[in-house]
């Protein structure tokens, strides 16, 4: 089945240690978004890619960047972990392009916890 | 300015009740609407999606929503909860333009089911 993968599902890292999250899709999507998600909370956009196209949100911290190296994999590089950084950070990937309106397809997250 | 309101924080009903979760947005445009639900520890799943014709939009898993313009809501519906809906569940909206569908996404209802 086509899909959005997270690897890993669980990410223990230490304060300040940089840290990479990444994502595969078979969908053939051309835009992947991440986002960050603590608990109890809807999910918060950090910065989407449309095809090579980086998009960062205005209130992404610059401790984040992401790469995207071809249309199958997405990367997220967190430079200097802090401990407010804790968190599940979602990949999503939707065929934008269509006029809009494309549902986003989610991965299962990768739980982020520092130490 | 776009949002999207979720007014109920937490919900429960009896298995096999019928369900309502409400969703309001405010949106200058004409929006795409969204549901999704959530598992504990998972990514999101559309449930269903609306942008034209039919008001009432059937969805997977026996879910449907109805779309009233002139309450700006969308509210998600089930006629008979299973205890395996427990989950929260987030409204969402986005534009009918966009060549990325970036979302806004309600604050989530949780729902619990009771035995």
């Amino acid at each position: 089945d086509a899909m959005v993968i997270q690897n890993p599902r669980y990410q223990v890292t230490q304060f300040g240690k940089p840290v990479t999250l990444s994502c595969s899709q078979t969908l053939n999507h051309n835009v992947m978004y991440w986002y960050q998600q603590k608990s109890s909370q809807a999910p918060k956009l950090l910065f989407h890619y449309y095809d090579k196209d980086f998009n960062n949100e205005a209130d992404t911290p610059d401790n984040f960047q992401s790469r995207r190296p071809n249309t199958s994999f997405c990367f997220l590089d967190i430079r200097s972990p802090g401990l407010g950084d804790a968190a599940m950070y979602l990949c999503a990937t939707s065929g934008g392009g269509g006029g809009g309106g494309q549902p986003q397809h989610f991965g299962d997250g990768t739980r982020l916890s520092i130490l | 300015a776009q949002s999207v309101t979720q007014p109920d924080i937490h919900i429960t009903v009896s298995e096999g009740a019928s369900l309502e979760l409400r969703c309001n947005y405010s949106y200058g445009a004409t929006p795409y609407l969204f549901w999704y639900v959530q598992s504990p520890g998972q990514g999101l799943q559309l449930l269903l999606k609306y942008f034209s014709g039919d008001t009432l939009v059937q969805g997977i898993k026996g879910f449907e929503a109805e779309f009233k313009r002139s309450q700006s809501s969308f509210n998600l519906r089930k006629p008979s909860v299973h205890w395996s809906d427990a989950a929260e569940y987030f409204c969402a909206v986005g534009p009918g333009y966009s060549s990325a569908s970036k979302i806004i996404f309600g604050s989530g209802t949780r729902l619990s089911i009771r035995p």
